[in-house]
Order: C-alpha cells, then sequence, then structure tokens
C-alpha cells in the first residue's frame, strides 16, 4: 500500500532564508500530491497542488516540484518569516472518491 | 471555498460512553470526510459521510463504533460510541467539491477520554 513519508523531526530556519521540506511516497505515483499548511490545534489548510506531470508549480513565496522517478516532491519557502512556522502536509490523491492519503507532517520553525 | 464548524470544539468524557461532533458547512458541498488526528501523527480517514445513505468506512474503522450520519449537503455527525482511553484524538471533518481537488478542515473536535 501507498506509504508517505516526511521527516519527523523539526526543521529550523532563520529568517530570510530559504526552507525546504521533503515528501517521499513508496508505490504508485499519484495523480496529484498536495501540501497544506496545519497551525496548532486547527484543521489544516491548502496550500497548493501539483500534478503528476508537472515539475513545478509556484504561489507567491512557495514553490512545489514533483519528481515522479524519485517518487519525491519538495516543498519550497523562500524568504521564510516567522509566521511561516507550522506544521506542513502533503497529500496525495488516492485514486479514487475524492480520498487523499496523509503524511505525519514536518514542523517547521522560522527563528528571527 | 468552504467555511466549516465543528461542536464541540473540546470534551473531557467518561469511558463507556458516547459523543456526538457536529460538522456545518456554509455551502452545499459534493464530499464530506470524518479523520482522526493523534498528537505528531497523520491523518487517518475514518469514513466518507454519504448524503443519504450508509457511510463508507476505512479499513478498521466500523459503524457500530463510529455511526455517521448526513441528513443533507451542508451537515454531517461522527459518534464515538462506548468510549475509552485508545479513542483521545483530534476528530477532523472536510468537505471537496467534486473537481475540485481541495479539501476544506473544520477546527477539530479535541476529545480526552478518561
Amino acid at each position: 500500500s501507498q506509504k508517505i513519508e516526511q521527516n519527523s523531526e523539526a526543521l529550523n530556519i532563520q529568517e530570510g532564508k530559504t526552507a525546504t521540506l521533503t515528501c517521499n511516497y513508496t508505490n504508485y505515483s499519484p495523480a496529484y500530491l498536495q501540501w497544506y499548511r496545519q497551525d496548532p490545534g486547527r484543521g489544516p489548510v491548502f496550500l497548493l497542488l501539483i500534478r503528476e506531470n508537472e515539475k513545478e508549480k509556484r504561489k507567491e513565496r512557495l514553490k512545489v516540484t514533483f519528481d515522479t522517478t524519485l517518487k519525491q516532491s519538495l516543498f519550497h519557502i523562500t524568504a521564510s518569516q516567522p509566521a511561516d512556522s507550522a506544521t506542513y502536509l502533503c497529500a496525495l490523491y488516492r485514486d479514487s472518491n475524492y480520498q487523499l492519503i496523509w503524511g505525519a507532517g514536518t514542523k517547521l520553525i522560522i527563528k528571527p | 471555498s468552504a467555511v466549516i464548524s465543528q461542536k464541540p470544539s473540546r470534551d473531557i468524557c467518561q469511558r463507556g460512553t458516547s459523543l456526538t461532533i457536529q460538522c456545518q458547512v456554509d455551502s452545499q458541498v459534493t464530499m464530506m470526510f470524518w479523520y482522526r488526528q493523534q498528537p505528531g501523527q497523520s491523518l487517518t480517514l475514518i469514513a466518507t459521510a454519504n448524503q443519504g445513505s450508509e457511510a463508507t468506512y476505512e479499513s478498521g474503522f466500523v459503524i457500530d463504533k463510529f455511526p455517521i450520519s448526513r441528513p443533507n449537503l451542508t451537515f454531517s455527525t461522527l459518534t464515538v460510541s462506548n468510549m475509552s482511553p485508545e479513542d483521545s484524538s483530534i476528530y477532523l471533518c472536510s468537505v471537496e467539491q467534486a473537481y475540485q481537488e481541495t479539501q476544506y478542515f473544520g477546527p477539530g473536535t479535541r476529545l480526552l477520554v478518561l
């Protein structure tokens, strides 16, 4: 079955630098992959979607890449700010009934 | 986008009792999902709530333990029955419109079972 791996250790980044988070999956390449942000005590919030035929997607300071050969997606935040501190979740489309398979998330801490 | 509210936001319950969680959406939506999230863990899908018919449960989750209702396109309930401390978790409702490929989440219900 499909498994998703995100770095379980918190990522500490200095303000202004680029933060890069990794999402690896083990099985088939999904039709699309999504990134969400989750703050403590809140539900996840959708950030970006990238399809299997897309290499890169950008939105303001966010960039996502999708490498189906490596079975990996990278999520970048440029010019990071303390307000970017949160847990970032990767989710893969399950190919049925609009369902997603979720990674455990990586906690990002941006230090001023 | 959709705005989703959940009630209660948190509760502390005794083992053996049941709790019903409500999910209300500000617009009609095609899909509604119920998830469970343990601290530091990924979201685990419990079931898809189907309007007008029985919910579709994921492996490891059964209707007797987690009965779900969805009487219309804007509302759903999840009941956690005969609770044990292992049911302590955050329960999240999410929605998705057909072909929009984006899920919107409620704020979650934090449940502690003693």
